[in-house]
């Protein structure tokens, strides 16, 4: 069974730019997160998609947003992108809410 | 709100010694209890699990961790490390949402 699949493992934006990150879930699963993980912060939870509805969210402002498609494939968004979003972004799908999540490589964002 | 600490940032060990890696939780009632691994440049892998049953829980690379609800912890062990061990642990809790809240991490660095 394949893994979780993040694409693209690494990108550099400017300033102000957008970006779109593509994550492909293990096959049956449901279930899509996104965290965002820095040496500051640590990893936090930005949202979590489920049948294609925004089931829950963390704590970001609205430049952050994401959507989920009907074979489960998750994509999320960043509008204007500042310095501080630079980040590893870490997508985990499971096959319902509570149970354990598996991760996928991770996509590198450096903001210039 | 939930939380999760992880009391040490840093453990060096040498080879062929135990570690113990230690996590103290607050949460509700019911607790799904998780331990990852994360190599550098790559994402989170799931180490252990404890969702119900027996309060100790084994990986298939030796280690172990034990659920212990009056201390509210979940501590990683392994009798012996490897060089390969070297290695970010972070401990999490899944929330009231279904999303993981993580630790700080602790950064284990094993000494030939």
């Amino acid at each position: 069974k394949a893994g979780v699949t993040q694409t693209p493992r690494y990108l550099i934006k400017t300033r102000g730019q957008q970006v779109t990150l593509s994550c492909s879930p293990i096959s049956g699963h449901r279930s899509v997160s996104w965290y965002q993980q820095t040496p500051g912060q640590g990893l936090q939870f930005l949202f979590e998609y489920f049948s294609e509805t925004q089931r829950n969210k963390g704590n970001f402002p609205g430049r952050f947003s994401g959507r989920q498609f009907s074979n489960s494939r998750s994509e999320m968004n960043v509008s204007t992108l500042e310095l501080g979003d630079s980040a590893l972004y870490l997508c985990a799908s499971s096959s319902q809410g509570r149970s354990e999540a598996f991760f996928g490589q991770g996509t590198r964002l450096t903001v210039v | 709100a939930q939380s999760v600490t992880q009391l040490d940032s840093q453990v060096p060990v040498f080879e062929e010694a135990p570690v113990e890696l230690r996590c103290n939780y607050s949460s509700s009632v019911s607790v799904y209890l998780f331990w990852y691994v994360q190599y550098p440049n790559q994402g989170l892998q799931l180490l252990l699990k404890y969702l119900s049953g027996s309060t100790l829980v084994e990986s298939i690379n030796g280690f172990e961790a034990e659920f212990n609800k009056s201390q509210t912890s979940f501590h990683l062990r392994k009798p012996s490390v490897h060089i390969s061990d070297t290695a970010e642990y972070f401990c999490a809790v899944s929330g009231d949402q279904g999303n993981l809240i993580f630790g700080k991490g602790t950064k284990l660095s094993v000494k030939p």
